[in-house]
């Protein structure tokens, strides 16, 4: 069964105006949650993870998750989008020894 | 410290042959896991390696195989191609320890099409 799910195929934000890409999790006890990014013919790169400790984790390239146990989200955020922040975004949970992905969002940054 | 390595980069095969892909991963980890990733798929998940031994495995048919070697390098296997398996592979490594497996590592891919 799928332990995370990202309910957007698209997003689309405007050049200098915050971002937010979601992310719930279905998983019981204490999620450990990351956020990868992947661009065009790449592999995907790390940006942050959720262990435990603060709900706002800060990541690579100014961004940022905020985990919220009681809506089951990890949404991933930026205050400010980049042209050269599209791309494609996956969130992803771990348990026991496996990692499992959501399917991906595309996050498009409209000059 | 390197990033995970895959070879090669692209690799064009025709149906019914076979194809061999190598993953070298970060230094110190020793686990390595293997994903498939399609457009209409997305990313699945084929196996994992660690210590040599394939320690998980995903839905994938016998045609799909994979060792790792002492030096934890990782090599996969697609036997008899179809056309169904134009895919980039990606191979992920990282750090595990008992049932403690940290964060996983991506390398670049290697994109496989099959004519």
């Amino acid at each position: 069964a799928q332990s995370v799910a990202q309910p957007e195929d698209q997003v689309n934000v405007a050049e200098g105006n915050p971002l937010t890409v979601k992310c719930t999790y279905s998983v019981s006890g204490n999620p450990y949650l990351f956020w990868y990014v992947q661009y065009p013919n790449r592999g995907l790169q790390f940006l942050l993870k959720y262990i435990t400790g603060d709900n706002l984790v800060k990541g690579s390239y100014g961004f940022e998750a905020e985990f919220n146990k009681s809506q089951t989200s990890f949404h991933l955020k930026k205050p400010s989008a980049l042209v050269s922040d599209s791309a494609l975004y996956f969130c992803a949970e771990r348990t026991g020894n496996q990692f499992y992905f959501g399917t991906g969002t595309s996050l498009t940054v409209i000059p | 410290k390197a990033g995970v390595t895959q070879t090669p980069r692209y690799l064009i095969k025709t149906r019914g042959q076979q194809v061999t892909l190598s993953c070298s991963p970060i230094s110190g980890h020793r686990s390595v896991s293997w994903y498939q990733q399609t457009p209409g798929q997305g990313l699945q998940f084929l196996f994992e390696y660690f210590s040599e031994t394939q320690r998980n495995k995903g839905n994938f048919p016998g045609r799909f195989s994979g060792r790792q070697f002492s030096n934890s390098r990782s090599e996969m296997n697609v036997s008899t191609l179809e056309l169904g398996d134009s895919a980039l592979y990606l191979c992920a490594s990282s750090f595990r320890q008992g049932q403690f497996t940290d964060t996983q590592y991506f390398g670049p891919g290697t994109r496989l099409t099959v004519l």
